[in-house]
């Protein structure tokens, strides 16, 4: 099936470092939603945005929606154990009912 | 509680064997989506309900899949003849308002998902 390009795949950091995420696509999206999911259970949504140049914050996470509206980053500042799991972007292409998942960042701090 | 519950949580079936998931959306969500999640990707569309109407199913990979959501709230996933390769992670997610134009607010909530085994 169609997923979107999500770089990197996987990621170990330090705790304390920022982390640099993003997802392109070969279509323009409406929209683009930023999830993080841990084993076992349904991906948690963590921003969404709905327009092109759009910058949005939530604690220690920011995104933004690219303004070609075929890209969105995800930045996390001073990362801590608890932000372990996989992040992953999905995007609604104009016109459609359905959103499209990245393929995925698995992210791993070191305390 | 008030968010999207899914049941069962875990399914073992054997290979030929119908199965059916079910999906409670958070009250009076509009719509209603369903993926499938296999082992280490990201989740992929199956269809999408508005109410009770069925408005998009082009993510079902055969007919051997089957939605409904009847009176615009439970949902349920069914699936027959289970092959093997239908072993992944069905993934509920409800939206408090529909689809519509180029800039819609659509947030969607997912459900803990049920693991589906197929031996």
């Amino acid at each position: 099936g169609q997923q979107l390009n999500q770089s990197p795949q996987s990621m170990f950091i330090q705790e304390g470092e920022d982390v640099s995420m993003n997802c392109t696509s070969s279509s323009i999206f409406n929209t683009w939603l930023w999830y993080k999911q841990e084993p076992g259970e349904g991906p948690v949504l963590l921003i969404a945005l709905y327009k092109a140049g759009e910058l949005t914050s939530n604690g220690r996470l920011t995104a933004q929606f690219g303004i070609t509206r075929k890209d969105s980053f995800l930045n996390i500042s001073a990362s801590i154990p608890s932000d372990v799991g996989i992040y992953f972007c999905a995007g609604r292409p104009s016109g459609t009912y359905k959103y499209i998942f990245g393929t995925g960042t698995r992210l791993k701090v070191l305390a | 509680g008030a968010g999207v519950s899914q049941s069962p949580r875990y399914k073992v079936a054997k290979r030929g064997q119908d199965v059916a998931l079910r999906c409670d959306p958070i009250s009076g969500h509009v719509s209603l989506f369903w993926y499938q999640q296999a082992l280490g990707q990201g989740p992929e569309f199956l269809t999408y309900f508005q109410n009770e109407a069925q408005l998009d199913k082009s993510g079902l990979p055969s007919d051997r899949f089957f939605a409904e959501r009847p009176e615009g709230s439970v949902s349920t996933l069914k699936i027959q003849r289970t092959q093997q390769e239908d072993s992944a992670v069905y993934l509920c997610a409800s939206s408090s308002t529909r689809l519509a134009g180029r800039s819609s607010y659509n947030e969607q909530f997912f459900g803990p998902g049920t693991r589906l085994t197929v031996l």
